[in-house]
């Protein structure tokens, strides 16, 4: 069955960085755009980046443009986002989330990890 | 970036009532949306895509329609399982906006 595990957040300093990672199984993780969507306490769903399958096309969100990196490593189906330059606004639990249709670039998500919390606090 | 709103924020209903949630598009999206079910502490749960298409294990009393830029969600007999916030996706669209989410309360 498909399993998406976050890992690698935390609290961390305003200006700060943190590495998140989202190890995949259960599925051919190389035939599958990812993304990572984001939720601050209370507050609704606000998607972060996407990667192709392949690794060859990023986009991100404008409010995280410029600051965070989303990777890849399909010998070790995992997910990544490097996120620099932390700001309270960036507070949240980030969850992974995996495309429903294989090397489809338009395709909503079926699978959701369980989400990782960062805290951006002095 | 297209924006998506929802309507209403929050529905206070009973079960058995029929429920409708709409989302609108600030630009044509064609039939590119998904719905999503999400309940307190956990991650969401696609229930509908391309607008209409039912996903797999979702129980046949939710119900999709629109295109362009009016979509609606529909729960033709709310169940006590239902109570929870829904939210629409856009996925025409290199950023893949969400609506702000409806939250549907007990009556």
């Amino acid at each position: 069955q498909v399993q998406l595990v976050e890992s690698g957040g935390g609290v961390v300093q305003p200006g700060g960085s943190l590495r998140l990672s989202c190890a995949a199984s259960g599925f051919i993780f190389n035939t599958y755009a990812m993304h990572w969507v984001r939720q601050a306490p209370g507050k609704g769903l606000e998607w972060v980046a996407f990667i192709r399958y392949d690794g060859s096309n990023k986009y991100y969100a404008d409010s995280v443009k410029g600051r965070f990196t989303i990777s890849r490593d399909n010998s070790k189906n995992t997910l990544y986002l490097q996120m620099n330059s932390l700001r309270g606004d960036d507070t949240a639990v980030y969850y992974c989330a995996k495309a429903l249709s294989n090397f489809d670039f338009w395709s909503p998500f079926d699978y959701w990890g369980q989400g990782t919390l960062v805290a951006v606090s002095s | 970036d297209i924006q998506m709103t929802q309507s209403p924020s929050t529905l206070s209903a009973s079960v058995g009532d029929r429920v409708t949630i709409t989302c609108r598009a600030s630009q044509s999206i064609s039939f590119w949306l998904a719905w999503y079910q999400q309940k307190p502490g956990k991650a969401p749960k696609l229930l509908i895509h391309k607008a209409s298409t039912l996903e797999s294990g979702v129980p046949s009393r939710f119900s999709g329609s629109g295109s362009e830029t009016e979509f609606t969600l529909t729960i033709s007999s709310l169940q006590p399982d239902d109570f929870a916030t829904y939210y629409c996706q856009q996925y025409n669209s290199y950023s893949r906006t969400f609506g702000q989410g409806t939250k549907v309360e007990i009556k």
